[in-house]
């Protein structure tokens, strides 16, 4: 079966780093996306990756590694506005779109 | 504002009704989504139109009965539910079907209560 890990519930500090984990077993892959989903609201698209590697995007970065099957969300310069899930989404060969249950970030005064 | 607007927020519905969940895209999109989201569970796809035509029905149940009359808006007709169904159900739309980069534009969600 298809399968998308990430931890539940992630606590971390405003100001500070935050890397949230996401490893994948799909039949295929074409493509990895981030979103973010802020509670009572709308997911909203924050990163793809197709290719190994980083890809930054202001406080925001997303790494891919294919062969691991496996990428990460960091997150600099942590805000409360940051507190929020995080959802990670694998498109596979049939390019159907297998979700992560999302990762509950909580910032930390 | 993510361009999709969906309607009503809230819904608390007894077992025997019939409602309706509407949605709106303002993004000249071809392709809109009906996904249903349980607390710690991943989303799950129940339908798919492209242009208008149904492409995708994840299984669903029969009381969950999608119409779509244009490209422009979705609706979700229900009737007789059960208590389980009780969720927030999404609404998304993108350019096209699942191809390549194709990311969704997500409504705020219908927050469904079934007593």
């Amino acid at each position: 079966g298809q399968n998308i890990d990430q931890p539940t519930e992630m606590t971390a500090t405003e100001g500070a780093i935050v890397q949230i984990n996401c490893t994948y077993q799909t039949s295929g892959f074409n493509g990895l996306f981030w979103y973010q989903q802020h509670a009572g609201e709308a997911p909203t698209f924050l990163s793809y990756n197709v290719l190994d590697g980083l890809e930054e995007k202001g406080r925001f970065s997303s790494f891919l590694s294919r062969s691991k099957g496996y990428s990460y969300l960091l997150l600099k310069e942590l805000q409360m506005k940051d507190s929020a899930s995080y959802l990670c989404a694998v498109r596979d060969s049939n390019y159907q779109l297998i979700w992560g249950a999302g990762t509950k970030l909580i910032i930390k005064p | 504002e993510t361009g999709v607007t969906q309607t009503p927020r809230h819904l608390v519905m007894g077992m025997t009704n019939k409602k309706s969940l509407k949605c709106e895209q303002h993004l000249g999109h071809n392709a809109m989504y009906w996904y249903k989201q349980s607390a710690k569970k991943p989303l799950e796809l129940m339908f798919v139109y492209s242009l208008e035509e149904r492409v995708e029905n994840n299984s669903v149940p029969s009381r969950f009965s999608p119409e779509c009359p244009n490209s422009s808006h979705l609706f979700l007709h229900l009737h007789t539910l059960q208590p389980e169904d009780s969720a927030l159900y999404l609404c998304a739309s993108s350019q096209e079907v699942g191809q390549g980069y194709e990311k969704l534009f997500f409504g705020s969600g219908t927050q469904l209560s079934v007593l």
